[in-house]
C-alpha cells in the first residue's frame, strides 16, 4: 500500500488530455513539494516535474503539474502512442521521515 | 552531463546480503547532492530505500533501516549499497539515482534526475 494514491489506470486517444491524479496528506504533499516521473516500458523512470510544476529542459510543455492542498496533478495533452507508460508521483513525508511515492498509473494510448 | 551505472551480483542466496555499487560519470559525486538507491520489485511501484552524501551522512527508508548500509568511495566517484538478510521479497530492480533536495519555507523540494539503468537482483536459492 503507497502512502500516495494515484489511479491504477487512465486512458485516452490520441490527440487528446489526459490527467492523473496524486492524493495524499499534510505530511507529506500538503506541506511539500511534488515530482513526477515517467516510466516507459523497460527502462529507468524519467524525471518529467519537479517543484510541483517545473519542467526539466527537454520534457515538452505538453506535459504540466499542479499542486491543490494534499493533492497533485500530471496532466498531458496532445497525446502521442509514445507516451504510453506508467508515471509516478514523489515527495518527502515528514512523519515518515522518507522520500515517497505513489503507486503508478499505467497510461494507455488508444 | 552525469551518468550513472549499477553494477553488482544478479543473484543473491536467501539469508545473504545484497552488494550493489553506483558508478557515477560526468560529474563529481562530492557536488551539493544527495545520491540514492530506489528498487521496483517486478511489476509494482518504486520504493526508496536510502541516501547519502559524499560527507558520509545517510538517511534510509525506516522499513529497511535494520538492514541496509549506504556508503561512498570519493576516491573511486561511487556508492553502494548493502542490504543484508535477504528473502525473496527484495527480488526487484535496484536503481540509483541523484537526489537533489532543497528545503525551503514552503516545505521540502526533492527529485531524481538522472538515474541508472537499472539492475535485476533476484533472491532464490
Amino acid at each position: 500500500q503507497s502512502v500516495l494514491t494515484q489511479p491504477p489506470s487512465v486512458s485516452a486517444a490520441p490527440g487528446q488530455k489526459v490527467t492523473i491524479s496524486c492524493s495524499g496528506s499534510s505530511s507529506n504533499i500538503g506541506n511539500n513539494y511534488v515530482s513526477w516521473y515517467q516510466q516507459l516500458p523497460g527502462t529507468a523512470p524519467k524525471l518529467l516535474i519537479y517543484d510541483n510544476n517545473k519542467r526539466p529542459s527537454g520534457i515538452p510543455d505538453r506535459f504540466s503539474g499542479s499542486k491543490s492542498g494534499t493533492s497533485a496533478t500530471l496532466g498531458i495533452t496532445g497525446l502521442q502512442t509514445g507516451d504510453e507508460a506508467d508515471y509516478y508521483c514523489g515527495t518527502w513525508d515528514s512523519s515518515l521521515t522518507a522520500r515517497v511515492f505513489g503507486g503508478g498509473t499505467k497510461l494507455t494510448v488508444l | 552531463q552525469v551518468q550513472l551505472q549499477e553494477s553488482g551480483p544478479g543473484l543473491v542466496k536467501p539469508s545473504g546480503t545484497l552488494s550493489l555499487t553506483c558508478a557515477v560519470s560526468g560529474g563529481s559525486i562530492s557536488s551539493s547532492n544527495w545520491w540514492s538507491w530506489v528498487r521496483q520489485p517486478p511489476g509494482k511501484g518504486l520504493e526508496w530505500i536510502g541516501e547519502i552524501y559524499h560527507s558520509g551522512s545517510t538517511n534510509y527508508n525506516p522499513s529497511l533501516k535494520s538492514r541496509v548500509t549506504i556508503s561512498v568511495d570519493k576516491s573511486k566517484n561511487q556508492f553502494s549499497l548493502k542490504l543484508s538478510s535477504v528473502t525473496a521479497a527484495d527480488t526487484a530492480v535496484y536503481y540509483c539515482a541523484r537526489d537533489t533536495q532543497i528545503t525551503m519555507v514552503q516545505g521540502v523540494s526533492n527529485w531524481f534526475d538522472p538515474w541508472g539503468q537499472g539492475t535485476l537482483v533476484t533472491v532464490s536459492s
